[in-house]
């Protein structure tokens, strides 16, 4: 069965650092998102990306953040400073069209962002 | 605000017990719901779409009720490769965003 892959699967940096998270989302799929978990907390969603440009984002996604698909396959979230706030685990996600019922959202398994 | 709201459990049954979670939401125009599991420090997992008019899947059955803006799930016949934590999810209308509950934990006992 096709999966999201997401690299690395651990990521410890200092505060300050720029990160840069990696994503192969499902080739055929057309929709990519980015979703972060703080330890204990619920899944949050960042941002959403279609036809090579943003389609959604949340109020957690500020100007510290930014997405690109640099290649055909892929999907790519950055964090310019990191703040130990942003210490959590990043989901990458993609679905074939609209997340709906008939369109679910297939997760990566994550990325742990240590930030000291 | 949009808000997804789940007993956070835990849930501890035996073997075979059936086992009903409970999620309300709050945003009235929402358009999809889904149920997720999530394995400890893993990814979430899609477990099944719920539609309205209720939705069966093996041993996992989802409801929906749109006007209590609530969602259901019952599992019948508990294995121990249950337990987990259960999200209620919902979509809204016209957005791309998923907003989550923080989770059912749920533990089968042997």
């Amino acid at each position: 069965e096709p999966e999201v892959t997401q690299t690395p699967s651990h990521q410890v940096t200092q505060m300050g650092q720029e990160v840069i998270l990696r994503c192969v989302p499902i080739s055929n799929h057309l929709y990519f998102y980015w979703y972060r978990q703080i330890l204990g907390q619920k899944v949050e969603f960042l941002v959403s990306f279609y036809n090579n440009e943003i389609s959604e984002k949340s109020e957690i996604f500020d100007d510290q953040f930014s997405v690109e698909r640099p290649d055909g396959s892929n999907f790519t979230l950055k964090i310019r400073s990191t703040k130990l706030e942003d210490s959590a685990m990043y989901f990458c996600a993609s679905s074939e069209a609209r997340g709906d019922a008939m369109s679910p959202l297939h997760f990566g398994n994550g990325t742990r962002l240590t930030v000291t | 605000r949009k808000e997804v709201e789940q007993d956070p459990g835990p849930f501890n049954v035996p073997e075979g017990a059936t086992v009903a979670f409970n999620c309300t939401y709050s945003n009235s125009a929402s358009q999809s719901f889904f149920w997720y599991r999530q394995d400890c420090r893993k990814e979430p997992k899609l477990l099944m779409s719920v539609y309205s008019s209720g939705n069966e899947d093996g041993r996992f059955t989802a409801q929906l009720n749109r006007a209590s803006q609530y969602i259901s799930l019952l599992i019948r016949d508990s294995k121990l490769s249950d337990s987990a934590t259960y999200l209620c999810v919902v979509s809204g209308a016209g957005s791309y965003q998923l907003t989550f509950g923080k989770g059912t934990k749920l533990s089968v006992i042997p």
